[in-house]
Parts: C-alpha cells; structure tokens; sequence
C-alpha cells in the first residue's frame, strides 16, 4: 500500500520562509507531487519531483529523496496569500486489477500566514 | 485552452435521493479521475479511467456510487439512494497518461 504523512497545520509570518515536509512509503514510486488548495477551492498543481534534489520555481522550491522517501515544500517570502493546504501526493503502483500508478494524496498541511 | 469543468457546482439533495455528477475532462486527456473530499479532510481516490481500459474502480466506497466515461470525453458520477455520510466535495481531475492531474472546481454535494 501507500501511505503519506505530512504536518496537519502549520504557522508562519508574512516576508518568513517556511517548510513544509512529507514522508511517504510507496511501491514503484513514480513521482512526487505538490499541490496548493485554497479553502473551497480545488487544488492546484505547484510541482514534481521524480529524481532527487531541488527543484525552483520562483518562491517556490521542492526537494526530494528518493532512498529516504522524504520530500519538502519550500516556501520563501511568504505572502497572506499563501494562506492555504498544502497536498503532498505520491505515485505509485497499485495491483489493482490490471495495475496502474495512481496518485496518492496526504491529508494536507495547513499553512497559516500571520502579519 | 479550457480547463476541467464539473456540474452540478453545488447540490443540495434529500437522503435515499439518486444524485449525478459531470466531469468535462481538459480535450486530449486520457486519463480521468474522481476525488471525494469531506470537510477537513485530504482526497479519497475513488476511481481512475484510463482511455478505454477498464476502470480502476478500487476506490468506490460500496456499490451506491458508480462511474461511466465515453471514450475520451464526459465522466458521470452517480450516487444512488444518497446517504448523509455522502455529504462532500466531488472533484474531478484529468491527464496525459501518468501526468500531472489538473482539478476541476469541484460538485458540492449536500445530502440532508
């Protein structure tokens, strides 16, 4: 099976940088995924992460390691804006049927950001 | 081009009421997803098309809830003899195959 693990909530101040982790145990890992929700909102895709290191987009940096099933969001000069769930989600195989990698969300961090 | 769009955007329906949800997947997309999310809650993989395989349909939570897709195009969901625990967010999602997913706004659905 596939199980993902990452903070419930998180806290941090505007202009701050803060990191958002994930821990995940997957078979025929395939990618690692970050997606940013807005409450009510549907979620929307941030990045991908299928080979280790760091990967930057803007503010916006992920990293991965594949051998420690470990991931991070990270998040620099916060914005109110960012005020919003954070989705870690992993692909993997799943023997289902004929079989088939699927996506495999976490619960979501929280992330709160104060003046 | 035009993203993922779902309808009903909100549905209000009584218990024991048969309910059907839309999903227009991005045009190209082979690969089509659905998603239940309750309040507070992450996102419950409930069933995965891909082009014209058989669904994976290892997610469905019993035998109320099924899904037909045509082809490449429209996705229903349906929900029979709707239950209060039904109450969530329905979100649909479509890909290039094994790609990023992108999300649709979602189907509100309330069951009273």
């Amino acid at each position: 099976g596939q199980n993902i693990d990452q903070p419930t909530e998180m806290t941090a101040t505007e202009g701050a940088i803060v990191q958002i982790n994930c821990t995940y145990q997957t078979s025929g890992f395939n990618g690692l995924f970050w997606y940013q929700q807005h409450a009510g909102e549907a979620p929307t895709f941030l990045s991908y992460n299928v080979l280790d290191g760091l990967e930057e987009k803007g503010r916006f940096s992920s990293f991965l390691s594949r051998s420690k099933g470990y991931s991070y969001l990270l998040l620099k000069e916060l914005q109110m804006k960012d005020s919003a769930s954070y989705l870690c989600a992993v692909r993997g195989w799943v023997n289902s049927g004929a079989g088939s990698y699927q996506l495999t969300f976490g619960k979501g961090t929280k992330l709160s950001v104060i003046p | 081009g035009a993203g993922v769009s779902q309808s009903p955007s909100n549905k209000v329906t009584e218990k024991g009421k048969d309910v059907e949800l839309r999903c227009d997947p991005i045009s190209g997309h082979t690969a089509l997803y659905w998603y239940r999310q309750r309040l507070g809650q992450g996102l419950e993989f409930l069933i995965y098309f891909q082009g014209n395989s058989a669904p994976d349909k290892s997610g469905l939570p019993s035998d109320r809830f099924s899904a037909e897709r045509t082809g490449e195009s429209v996705s229903t969901l349906t929900i029979q003899r709707t239950q209060q625990e039904d109450s969530a967010v329905y979100l649909c999602a479509s890909s290039f195959t094994g790609e990023t997913q992108y999300f649709g706004p979602g189907t509100r659905l309330l069951v009273l």
